[in-house]
């Protein structure tokens, strides 16, 4: 069981190049979510998804992109990389239903110059 | 909007030593409440959650109590050790709902001494 799987763990990119972190869970998940991690500013949500072709907004979703085309997927999308994306991205995954626990993959580290 | 807050930031504490991580919110209409750990350079790992009709959840040498009305919740590290360095993070849904829309607290950054 190899629980929430991120690919890259590391990238770097220039300004204005896009790029595509994979997020995969084989735990049959319908919930998953996008975070990103800054010093001092702790976990932000940023793109959220209830289902196979459901998402929506988190509190910081400008410059990014989600789709969900399978319950086991959830990519994100930068469209046009800035240096304000540099940061650690989470994808986090949980049942459908009410436990709410939440699952982490390991996270991938982006720096954009 | 919620909003959780821990403290201390950095706690740094002998081996062997029980000790307390706090956590604050400000909207008590909450469905659950996780503790979360997280190691350097790693993901999170969820520890304990509790849910709004509990009062506490234990897990071996973890203890983490909810007090809905005062908005507050701990963890309890008892006997503690140099593996339970690490941040320690708390995090609530916004409001009566379920789901994965978690409101993280910024942590608090455990170091136990050997």
């Amino acid at each position: 069981n190899a629980g929430v799987t991120q690919t890259p763990k590391f990238q770097v990119l220039k300004t204005g190049q896009s790029m595509t972190l994979q997020c995969a869970q084989d735990m049959n998940h319908e919930y998953m979510s996008w975070y990103r991690q800054d010093p001092g500013m702790g976990l932000r949500l940023i793109h959220y998804s209830v289902g196979a072709g459901i998402t929506d907004q988190g509190e910081v979703p400008n410059g990014y992109n989600v789709s969900r085309s399978t319950t086991e997927d959830f990519p994100l999308r930068l469209l046009s990389a800035a240096p304000s994306q540099t940061s650690v991205y989470f994808c986090a995954s949980a049942f459908t239903g009410n436990t709410g626990e939440l699952f982490f993959g390991e996270g991938s580290r982006l720096t954009v110059l | 909007k919620q909003e959780v807050t821990q403290i201390p930031a950095a706690l740094s504490v002998p081996e062997g030593e029980n000790l307390v991580l706090n956590c604050s919110f400000t909207d008590s209409a909450i469905y659950n409440l996780q503790w979360f750990r997280q190691d350097p350079g790693k993901g999170l790992t969820s520890l304990l959650l509790i849910q709004s009709s509990q009062r506490e959840q234990t897990s071996g040498r973890l203890n983490a109590s909810l007090d809905k009305s005062s908005g507050r919740s701990t963890l309890y590290i008892a006997a503690s050790q140099p593996g339970d360095s690490a941040t320690y993070l708390c995090a609530l849904p916004p409001q009566e709902t379920s789901g994965s829309r978690l409101t993280f607290g910024e942590g608090t950054q455990l170091t136990v001494n050997p």
